[in-house]
């Protein structure tokens, strides 16, 4: 079965340490999208990447990076330098122009 | 650049009736029209999109309305039943804006038994 896949479902930080979200997809999408979601809110763009190394920042990117090696593959690095960063994060993907997006199950990211 | 308003932000109903959550977006140039539902703890799922060629697409008890002159669509549920209850995200996406979808803040649905 084709799908996005989010790995792993709960993640836990200590102050000052960075961790990295995957994020896989098979469905031969272009584009891939993260997103931040907060308690009660909506959905908030971090980064986004329409093609194979290349990205652009989104709405919030700061504390933030990604990297595009693989068509497949999106992952996000929560850095130190994100002062807030507890949160479920989101991964999208779609295949081109006008049509929804595909999200992921998402990574509830907790620091402690 | 775009901007998607989505009313109302919380939605309680009795199960077996209907709701209705209406969303504004700004860009006249927008010209597709996705609906997402959220369950808890979940990602959002597509449930229903309408492009703007069409002024109605229904699907069972879900039906989507576009307004292109007033600039406003809807998602209309009738006869609500329990796991209907989710959060509800509208978004609007326009040819020159690549992939990119401009997403409401969300409405919480809740039906009671």
């Amino acid at each position: 079965d084709g799908g996005i896949t989010q790995s792993p479902k709960y993640l836990f930080r200590k102050e000052g340490q960075n961790v990295t979200l995957s994020c896989e997809q098979n469905l031969n999408h272009d584009a891939m999208y993260w997103y931040r979601q907060d308690p009660g809110q909506g959905l908030r763009l971090i980064y986004y990447s329409q093609i194979v190394n290349d990205f652009q920042k989104g709405d919030i990117a700061e504390g933030y990076s990604v990297s595009r090696e693989k068509k497949e593959s999106f992952p996000l690095t929560v850095t130190s330098a994100q002062k807030n960063p507890t949160a479920f994060y989101l991964c999208a993907s779609s295949i081109h122009l006008n049509y929804g997006y595909t999200f992921g199950s998402g990574t509830r990211l907790t620091v402690v | 650049g775009e901007n998607v308003e989505q009313h109302p932000s919380t939605l309680s109903v009795q199960e077996g009736d209907s709701a209705v959550i209406k969303c504004t977006y700004s860009d006249s140039a927008s010209n597709y029209f996705p609906w997402y539902k959220q369950e808890l703890g979940k990602g959002p799922q597509l449930i229903i999109d309408i492009r703007s060629n069409v002024g109605e697409k229904k699907d069972q008890r879900i039906a989507v309305t576009l307004n292109k002159t007033a600039k406003h669509f809807s998602l209309h549920i009738t006869e609500t039943q329990p796991e209907d209850s989710a959060v509800y995200f509208c978004a609007a996406s326009r040819d020159n804006a690549g992939n990119m979808l401009t997403f409401g803040g969300g409405t919480r649905l809740m039906v009671k038994p």
